[in-house]
């Protein structure tokens, strides 16, 4: 059992490189979340899907996209990276939330250089 | 305005030492928290609910509403303790989890 599998685990972006970030989960969880965590800062919130076919932004969706491609898989893109985007991003997916929290990846650590 | 805050960002203590990581809440109604965990460049790892009233590892959770408190505690911490500990909570549409900035726990002997 995987549960939230996110790749890659480590990237290099150099300043305007664009990538994905994939997250995939095999828990039949409706609702899947990126977190980027930051020193200091804790874990605030991108984007989120609550279910199939829906995406909203969250804390710090600036210079994020999203897509929610099919119940399993959540990518989160970066069209122009920026070195302020460095920080290590986390995937989390949910069922009922307010029972059972959140089930996070491993996580990507992104630096822009 | 929804929001959780862990006011110490490193508590260190002696094994054996009891430890208590503060975590106090600003929401209207009733709040549904949790406390999560994170060692050395691992993912996050759901430690405690607040609506199970369990206790993980040793660590139990008491919800204070009076003091919008969920202080995490332990008698006796030990050096796998060591770790960062976030608490959350979830917010008032249901959708997503607040969590707190953490706090580093460094348990030596």
């Amino acid at each position: 059992n995987a549960g939230v599998t996110q790749t890659p685990k480590f990237q290099v972006l150099k300043t305007g490189q664009s990538m994905t970030l994939q997250c995939a989960q095999d828990m039949n969880h409706n609702s899947m979340y990126w977190y980027r965590q930051d020193p200091g800062m804790g874990l605030r919130l991108i984007y989120y899907s609550a279910s199939e076919g829906t995406t909203d932004k969250g804390e710090v969706p600036n210079g994020y996209n999203v897509s929610r491609l099919n119940k399993r898989e959540f990518s989160l893109r970066l069209e122009s990276a920026a070195p302020s985007q460095t920080s290590v991003y986390f995937c989390a997916s949910s069922e009922v939330l307010s029972l059972y929290g959140y089930t996070f990846g491993s996580g990507t650590r992104l630096t822009v250089v | 305005a929804q929001r959780v805050t862990q006011p110490e960002k490193l508590l260190s203590v002696f094994k054996g030492a009891p430890v208590e990581l503060k975590c106090n809440y600003s929401y209207s109604g009733s709040p549904e928290l949790f406390w999560y965990v994170q060692y050395s460049r691992q993912r996050l790892q759901l430690l405690l609910r607040h609506i199970s009233r369990e206790s993980i590892k040793g660590f139990t959770a008491d919800l204070n509403k009076g003091e919008t408190s969920f202080h995490l505690k332990k008698p006796f911490a030990q050096e796998e303790d060591s770790a960062m500990y976030y608490c959350a909570l979830a917010n008032q549409a249901g959708t997503a989890l607040i969590f707190g900035k953490g706090t580093t726990l460094s348990v030596s002997s």
